[in-house]
């Protein structure tokens, strides 16, 4: 059975820290790590990581994979009140298109 | 595109009453996706669909819960009769058919049961 875990489960910081947020997995055939941002309502798409070692980044956020360690990380930095959210990972398999998601970090930006 | 689109978006209802959950997916997608959602268990697989066909149904809790995929364009989830431990968030999700694992979420349906 596919495993995602996340950690740390939550987070509080202040405008301007930097965060790291780690997923570890284990999953048979992987295919995909994905990161999801989840506010209010529907998780919102962030990365898709495949390969290991090369760093997917938008903006603030950056996302780097490691197939031999299995885990991947996601770095947020000069954080604002706007990440405060709930960062989800999710493990692809070569089976189908279905997810694996792991319980999220719930991270909070104090200003 | 309009995204995945969920109906209804909140619904209150009382234990033992049928509930059925709505959702279209993005158009040209070929697999469909119910989660559910709640504190203590995180996002759970519930079913999934490929060309309208059932591929996994090893989440849907028990025989309360069922799926259907009449059509590209349509799904339902119903639970019948529901219990207040059904409350959760149940979101649908479509994937596009050379899109790898990326799912798209719709905003899902609030539901609780009393």
């Amino acid at each position: 059975e596919d495993k995602v875990v996340q950690s740390p489960l939550s987070l509080v910081v202040h405008e301007g820290d930097t965060v790291t947020l780690n997923c570890s997995y284990e999953v048979t055939n992987f295919r995909s790590l994905l990161w999801y941002k989840q506010e209010k309502k529907a998780p919102t798409f962030l990365f898709m990581l495949t390969s290991s070692g090369i760093e997917k980044k938008s903006g603030r956020l950056s996302s780097i994979l490691d197939k031999k360690e299995l885990f991947s990380i996601l770095n947020i930095t000069a954080t604002q009140t706007g990440d405060s959210a709930i960062y989800l990972c999710a493990v692809g398999n070569n089976a189908g298109n279905m997810l694996t998601f792991g319980g999220g970090t719930r991270l909070m930006v104090k200003p | 595109d309009a995204g995945v689109i969920q109906s209804p978006r909140h619904e209150v209802t009382e234990m033992g009453q049928e509930v059925t959950l709505r959702c279209k997916p993005i158009s040209g997608h070929n697999s469909l996706f119910w989660y559910r959602q709640t504190m203590m268990r995180g996002l759970e697989l519930l079913i999934y669909f490929n060309n309208n066909v059932p591929i996994d149904d090893s989440g849907m809790p028990e025989d309360r819960f069922s799926a259907k995929m009449p059509n590209a364009s349509f799904s339902t989830l119903k639970i019948q009769p529901s219990e207040p431990r059904d409350s959760a968030v149940y979101f649908c999700a479509s994937n596009p058919r050379a899109g790898g694992n990326t799912i798209y979420f719709g905003e899902g349906s609030w539901l609780t049961v009393v």
